[in-house]
């Protein structure tokens, strides 16, 4: 089975753009959380989809935003970038059975505000 | 909402030798706790989880112990070797939530 995809790899704006991220869940899952990690904050979640429904939320301003489709595919959208949003973005996806909350992650977008 | 403190952030170690690693937690809900080994430049990879009705559980040379009642969990790796080397976290979560919260993590060095 193909694990998480994510693309693109890399990114590079500058301030006052905007950018979409795209993730591809392993195939069947149907749940894709979020994240962003920088060195000083670490990793901290962004917001989780299930069934093209935003389920959580964190503590990001409404910048962040996001979506599901009905393929289980999530985009993420950050608008009018900032220097502090350069970060890898991972986003990880959890199986319909068994241990629902076990997340497996894709390999991230690097994006670099300029 | 949930905070999960990790120690120590460096941890260098013979090989052979064992590791361990700590976390706690403050949200008494939380009942789902997973360890993450991330090498550089790669995605977090799943190497062991626990839940709140297991009190320890062991793959091969990783073993994680939890105390709900003190609200802390750790990674212990035995025999450590070179490919150890890597940043673990550690992440606690309410069951079914997948919102992880994450520790500051721990660069791990096995020296050869």
């Amino acid at each position: 089975k193909a694990g998480v995809t994510q693309t693109p790899r890399y990114l590079i704006k500058t301030r006052g753009q905007q950018v979409t991220l795209s993730c591809s869940p392993i195939s069947g899952h149907r749940s894709v959380s979020w994240y962003q990690q920088t060195p000083g904050q670490g990793l901290q979640f962004l917001f989780e989809y299930f069934s093209e429904t935003q389920r959580n939320k964190g503590n990001f301003p409404g910048r962040f935003s996001g979506r599901q489709f009905s393929n289980s595919r999530s985009e993420m959208n950050v608008s009018t970038l900032e220097l502090g949003d350069s970060a890898l973005y991972l986003c990880a996806s959890s199986p319909p059975r068994g241990p629902a909350d076990t997340q497996y992650f894709g390999p991230g977008t690097r994006l670099t505000v300029l | 909402g949930e905070n999960v403190e990790q120690h120590p952030s460096t941890l260098s170690v013979q090989e052979g030798d064992s590791a361990v690693i700590k976390c706690t937690y403050s949200d008494s809900a939380s009942n789902y706790f997973p360890w993450y080994k991330q090498e550089l430049g790669k995605r977090p990879q799943l190497i062991i989880d626990i839940r709140s009705n297991v009190g320890e559980k062991k793959d091969q040379r990783i073993a994680v112990t939890l105390n709900k009642t003190a609200k802390h969990f750790s990674l212990h790796i035995t025999e450590t070797q070179p490919e150890d080397s890597a940043v673990y976290f550690c992440a606690a979560s309410r069951a079914g939530a997948n919102n992880l919260f994450f520790g500051t993590g721990t660069r791990l060095t096995v020296i050869p």
